[in-house]
């Protein structure tokens, strides 16, 4: 089965700077990659998300690159706000089945 | 925007106790999940359900388990005798074939945090 990774497991940016998080995963018959956000008590929403047939896709200051071959995926976000501190989770599988990294504590210090 | 709902926003409950877990999926929606979130851990998937019927379930998903789509509305997860390890915090999910985001976007509800004492 599928299998995802995902670093760091914490990260702490000044706010302002960019933040980064690394997922890979293991089934390269994967073809989907959503990116959630989790705030405190809440249930994980989605933020973006990635098809196998495009390299990028940006929103806003959120953006996504997939590496097919590489089998990696990152998560980019710019101009980091504190409203940004949360955790995302993503997620790699195809049809309705994906499976979840463990996490990235990002934290946007003011 | 729609959204899922789900209710209770916490139950507690006695080992070996039967509980209920409801969701109101998106209205125009089509597929329809579970997943558990230990306490501090990642989201696990435990079933997926279309046409009313199982699609694919997890080890998690034992006997103990069960799912059903009482009426067109509402979509449960029971689970006949607790354990202390069942807690956790469930989430409903639910995707649908003519979402701008595509059939397989799946949108959380806000989960329902299962206490087993």
């Amino acid at each position: 089965g599928e299998n995802v990774e995902q670093h760091p497991s914490t990260l702490s940016v000044q706010e302002g700077d960019s933040a980064v998080i690394k997922c890979t995963y293991s089934d390269s018959a994967s073809n989907y990659f959503p990116w959630y956000k989790q705030e405190l008590g809440k249930g994980p929403q989605l933020i973006i998300d990635i098809r196998s047939n495009v390299g990028e896709k940006k929103d806003q200051r959120i953006a996504v690159t997939l590496n097919k071959t590489a089998k990696h995926f990152s998560l980019h976000i710019t101009e980091t706000q504190p409203e940004d501190s949360a955790v995302y989770f993503c997620a790699a599988g195809y049809g309705q089945n994906f499976v979840f990294g463990p996490g990235t504590r990002l934290s946007v210090l003011p | 925007e729609p959204e899922v709902t789900q209710t209770p926003s916490h139950q507690v409950t006695q080992m070996g106790q039967e509980v209920i877990l409801r969701c109101v999926p998106i209205s125009n929606h089509l597929y329809f999940y579970w997943y558990r979130q230990i306490l501090g851990q990642k989201v696990e998937f435990l079933v997926s359900f279309y046409n009313n019927e199982i699609s694919e379930k997890s080890e998690i998903f034992d006997d103990q388990f069960s799912v059903e789509r009482p009426d067109g509305s509402n979509f449960t997860l029971k689970i006949r005798s607790t354990k202390l390890e069942d807690s956790a915090m469930y989430f409903c999910a639910s995707s649908g074939l003519n979402d701008p985001r595509g059939t397989d976007t799946q949108y959380f509800g806000p989960g329902t945090r299962l206490t087993v004492l």
